[in-house]
């Protein structure tokens, strides 16, 4: 039973690029979170969506960073026009049912760690 | 915001003795808290949570308390082993569906043999 699936690992992009990361959930979750992580820091809610609905974004930057879910195929979280703060480690969690609630444990992948040059 | 803090950044123990890593947090209506320890390059691996209705809970090797007085949680490990050296984060949330996580900074947890 494979877990979270993120990729890539590792991604290089030199400033003004855009960025793509993807996020597989568990099987079986239709909900999935991604969390922002910078250097020495501890994480921060971005965005959760369920299939095909953003449900919060209320920790996204206002420009540049959009994310789906579709009905078929992985999350992703998209990056236009990348610059040097936005290299960090971005995490993608999944639950099977909503929310961070007691008995719903959320799994998270093991991370796509953006550096941008 | 309000967030989650931690009260040491780094903890050094050595094997076999007991751990205990503290958090403040500063957001009263948060009801459910949750340690999750962080090994480097990976993602964060739950350890246990505790809803705010209970002062302590136990698991293999580790316990939480929360003190929701002094608004602190505690995340004790027995018997530490070197495979324990991780960063450990406290991470609070309102037990509502939809509601995010709010992480703390971290603790770094060095265990040596």
């Amino acid at each position: 039973n494979a877990g979270v699936m993120q990729n890539p690992r590792h991604l290089v992009r030199r400033r003004g690029q855009e960025a793509r990361l993807r996020c597989s959930p568990m099987k079986g979750h239709s909900h999935v979170y991604w969390y922002r992580q910078l250097p020495e820091e501890g994480l921060k809610f971005m965005v959760y969506l369920q299939k095909e609905n953003i449900i919060d974004e209320s920790g996204m930057p206002k420009e540049r960073f959009s994310a789906e879910f579709p009905k078929e195929g992985p999350s992703i979280l998209r990056i236009q026009q990348v610059v040097r703060g936005d290299s960090a480690a971005y995490f993608c969690a999944s639950s099977p049912l909503p929310g961070h609630t007691s008995g719903n444990t959320i799994y998270f992948g093991e991370g796509s760690w953006l550096t941008v040059v | 915001g309000e967030s989650v803090g931690l009260h040491l950044p780094t903890l050094s123990v050595q094997e076999g003795d007991n751990s205990i890593i503290n958090c403040a947090y500063s957001n009263s209506a948060s009801d459910y808290f949750i340690w999750y320890k962080q090994e480097s390059g990976k993602g964060p691996q739950f350890i246990i949570d505790i809803r705010s209705n209970m002062d302590k809970r136990q698991g293999q090797r580790v316990t939480v308390l929360l003190n929701k007085t002094v608004k602190h949680l505690s995340l004790q490990i027995a018997a530490t082993q070197p495979g324990d050296s991780a960063v450990y984060f406290c991470a609070e949330t309102l037990n509502q569906a939809g509601t995010a996580l709010i992480f703390g900074k971290g603790t770094t947890l060095s265990v040596s043999s």
